[in-house]
C-alpha cells in the first residue's frame, strides 16, 4: 500500500501566483483533512471532508484558499493569490471511520515557498 | 481554549539515559491524547495513544488528569529514537480534529 500520496513535494513560487496542492488518500478512507505546518510549529487543521462533504472548514482563510473533493476521493487545496505568509508544510491525511474514531494516515505533504 | 503545549523545543540526552517529553494540555472535558513521531525524511505517523494503554518501541504515556499533562517516557533512550515528537489532543463531538503542539526534537547521542 502507497500510503497517503501527496503532490509536488515542493513548490517554489512568487507572490500573487496561484499554486495548487492534490492528495490520494489511502483506498478506502472516507475522511480527509488538511493541515498547514508553519516552521517550527504542529500541524493545524485547515478543513476536514467526510467523503465529498466538507463537515469542518472552520479554519481555512476563505478569501484566498479553496478546497475541493470531488467524488469523494483525490482531492485539491489551492490558494490564489499566494502571500509571503502561506510558506509551510501542507499536509494531507485520511482515516477509515467518521468522527474521528480510527487513526490518521498523512502524506508525506508539500513544501511551499512563496517568495 | 484548546490547546497543547510542549515546552522544550530539543531535548538532547545520551544513549541509555532516560528520556521524558513533557506535554500538557486545555480542555474542558475528557480529551483523546496521543504522541506522533516523524523520523528524518519520513512522514509523521502514530506512535501511542492513551486509550490504547500500550508500550510501543519502548515508549509508555500516561494520562494525568489532575495536571492535565500527558508526557511521553522511555526508560532507556536509543539513538534511533532521534526524531520530532508531536503531542495531539483530540475532542469528544470534533470529528477527527487534531491539536498538535509545537514538538520536541529529541536527539540521542552516542
Amino acid at each position: 500500500e502507497a500510503g497517503v500520496v501527496q503532490s509536488p513535494r515542493y513548490k517554489i513560487i512568487e507572490k500573487k501566483q496561484p499554486v495548487a496542492f492534490w492528495c490520494n488518500p489511502i483506498s478506502g478512507h472516507n475522511t480527509l483533512y488538511w493541515y498547514r505546518q508553519n516552521l517550527g510549529q504542529g500541524p493545524e487543521l485547515l478543513i476536514r471532508y467526510e467523503n465529498e462533504e466538507a463537515v469542518d472548514d472552520s479554519q481555512l482563510p476563505k478569501d484566498r484558499f479553496s478546497a475541493e473533493r470531488l467524488k469523494g476521493v483525490d482531492s485539491t487545496l489551492k490558494i490564489q493569490p499566494a502571500e509571503l505568509g502561506d510558506s509551510a508544510v501542507y499536509l494531507c491525511a485520511s482515516s477509515s471511520l467518521s468522527a474521528g474514531a480510527s487513526e490518521q494516515y498523512f502524506g508525506p505533504g508539500t513544501r511551499l515557498t512563496v517568495t | 481554549a484548546q490547546r497543547v503545549t510542549q515546552p522544550e523545543k530539543l531535548l538532547s540526552v545520551f544513549k541509555g539515559a532516560p528520556v521524558e517529553l513533557k506535554c500538557n494540555y486545555s480542555y474542558s472535558g475528557s480529551p483523546e491524547l496521543f504522541w506522533y513521531v516523524q523520523y528524518s525524511r519520513q512522514r509523521l505517523q502514530l506512535l501511542l495513544r492513551h486509550i490504547s494503554r500500550e508500550s510501543i518501541k519502548g515508549f509508555t504515556a500516561d494520562l494525568n488528569k489532575g495536571e492535565t499533562s500527558f508526557h511521553l517516557k522511555k526508560p532507556f533512550a536509543q539513538e534511533e529514537d532521534s526524531a520530532m515528537y508531536y503531542c495531539a489532543l483530540r475532542g469528544h463531538n470534533q470529528g477527527g480534529k487534531l491539536i498538535f503542539g509545537q514538538g520536541t526534537e529529541l536527539s540521542v547521542k552516542p
